[in-house]
């Protein structure tokens, strides 16, 4: 049944240690989605995938990087990750744009040590 | 641009009682309105969403919205809760920009709801 499924679900890592998490739906969307949630705040756009057509929010640090390589699959990479950087990930995909729903995956809890 | 207020950081409120969770938003454009639920650890699930037409929107878990254009409101109702609604709920807009946006979400700070028993 689950649709948008994260992997994995707690991820802790060390300073600097580059990380990767991973996402993968089952709903054949075209739009992939990644957001930042820390603690007590409201989620915040990273970047999208329409397709294969990359899109970075502009205040998106250069620290990350994403990788979609087939339409199931979307990879956020953390390549120096900081303190700062501890907090929950959501992926989340939409058929299309405008006024479609967005599906959330459960969520990875990154950790930094 | 968008922005989205959430009137209330934390709602506590018994169980059966009724509840409103505020949403104001700001937009230069026409838009599209959502409220979300998140639960501890956990992604977000849609509740419910306005994109035209009728202003009051029915979603799930028993959960009501009615969209306001002049107030520029979108405000969450339930009239008997359930100690199971105790969560998190996000209010959202995205641009009506005629196919040009890419339907990107801008949240609010989200509601605490507490249900008591």
């Amino acid at each position: 049944d689950a649709m948008v499924i994260q992997n994995p679900r707690y991820q802790v890592t060390q300073f600097g240690k580059p990380v990767t998490l991973s996402c993968s739906q089952t709903l054949n969307h075209n739009v992939m989605y990644w957001y930042q949630q820390k603690s007590s705040q409201a989620p915040k756009l990273l970047f999208h995938y329409y397709d294969k057509d990359f899109n970075n929010e502009a205040d998106t640090p250069d620290n990350f990087q994403s990788r979609r390589p087939n339409t199931s699959f979307c990879f956020l990479d953390i390549r120096s990750p900081g303190l700062g950087d501890a907090a929950m990930y959501l992926c989340a995909t939409s058929r299309d744009f405008e006024g479609d729903t967005q599906y959330f995956g459960p969520g990875t809890r990154l950790t930094v040590l | 641009a968008q922005s989205v207020t959430q009137l209330d950081s934390q709602v506590p409120v018994f169980e059966e009682a009724p509840v409103e969770l505020r949403c104001n938003y700001s937009s230069s454009v026409s838009v599209y309105l959502f409220w979300y639920v998140q639960y501890p650890n956990q992604g977000l699930q849609l509740l419910l969403k306005y994109l035209s037409g009728s202003t009051l929107v029915k979603g799930i878990n028993g959960f009501e919205a009615e969209f306001n254009k002049s107030q520029t409101s979108f405000h969450l109702r339930k009239p008997s809760v359930h100690i199971s609604d105790t969560a998190e709920y996000f209010c959202a807009v995205s641009a009506n920009a005629g196919g040009t946006s890419y339907g990107k979400l801008t949240f609010g700070q989200g509601t605490i709801l507490t249900v008591h028993p």
